[in-house]
């Protein structure tokens, strides 16, 4: 199947700093780009929608100043959480889509935990 | 938004079968999906079923569909150790949502 890289893998950071989270498709082009979050013990939640070239599309209640999300390529995507606080740590995770499945076939990134001081 | 239920925890001997079941509440489904996390990894694609099918088979994993009842279920027979993980199902909508239930832990007793 198609190959979804995310990096890094794991970050721990001081609060008030950013990180940014890249999102990559290594052997296909990927014109959307989605963006979780994972709480413990609960399900995946949707943050945004990640188009290549234009805004992205957030979910409601998600922050677009708090988790910037960037698609400048085709296989590139980046979220950046800036000013990370504590509630931030989480498990964020990267999906893309192949082909003219796109947004049905979902293959996921290996996910970064980041854990915010 | 929609929701996507299934039971938490999950415990089989090696060799038996495990059926994982789902419930969704969501009439405008087009896909329902089946994903498996391992410890620390990220969510991997086992199998899809389009919602006009009732079922589909992939080697050890059957998925079964009641549309009427919204009851997805996930059967994999002679479990193995390896297939101890965190599966989740999932459905798409006509409006292109995402949902995904809660993941029930599979635990593979040897």
């Amino acid at each position: 199947g198609a190959v979804v890289s995310q990096h890094p893998s794991r970050v721990i950071c001081k609060s008030g700093t950013s990180v940014k989270i890249e999102c990559r498709s290594l052997d296909f082009q990927a014109t959307t780009m989605f963006w979780y979050r994972q709480f413990p013990k609960k399900s995946l939640m949707l943050m945004a929608t990640s188009n290549e070239g234009s805004k992205a599309t957030y979910e409601q209640g998600v922050e677009k100043d708090k988790f910037l999300i960037n698609h400048a390529s085709l296989t590139l995507s980046t979220l950046t959480v800036t000013s990370a606080h504590p509630e931030d740590s989480s498990f964020y995770i990267c999906s893309a889509g192949e082909g003219p499945l796109a947004k049905n076939i979902q293959y996921f990134g290996a996910g970064t935990r980041l854990s915010v001081l | 938004g929609e929701d996507v239920e299934q039971s938490l925890f999950l415990s089989v001997r090696e060799g038996d079968s495990s059926v994982i079941n789902c419930t969704y509440t969501d009439s405008s489904s087009t896909y329902l999906y089946w994903y498996k996390q391992e410890p620390g990894a990220g969510l991997q694609l086992l199998t899809y079923i389009f919602s006009n099918m009732d079922m589909k088979q992939d080697q050890r994993l059957t998925v079964l569909l009641n549309k009427k009842d919204k009851h997805l279920s996930l059967r994999i027979a002679d479990t193995q150790t390896g297939d101890s993980a965190i599966y989740f199902c999932a459905e798409l909508n006509t409006g292109n949502q995402f949902y995904f239930g809660t993941g029930t832990s599979l635990t593979v007793i040897p």
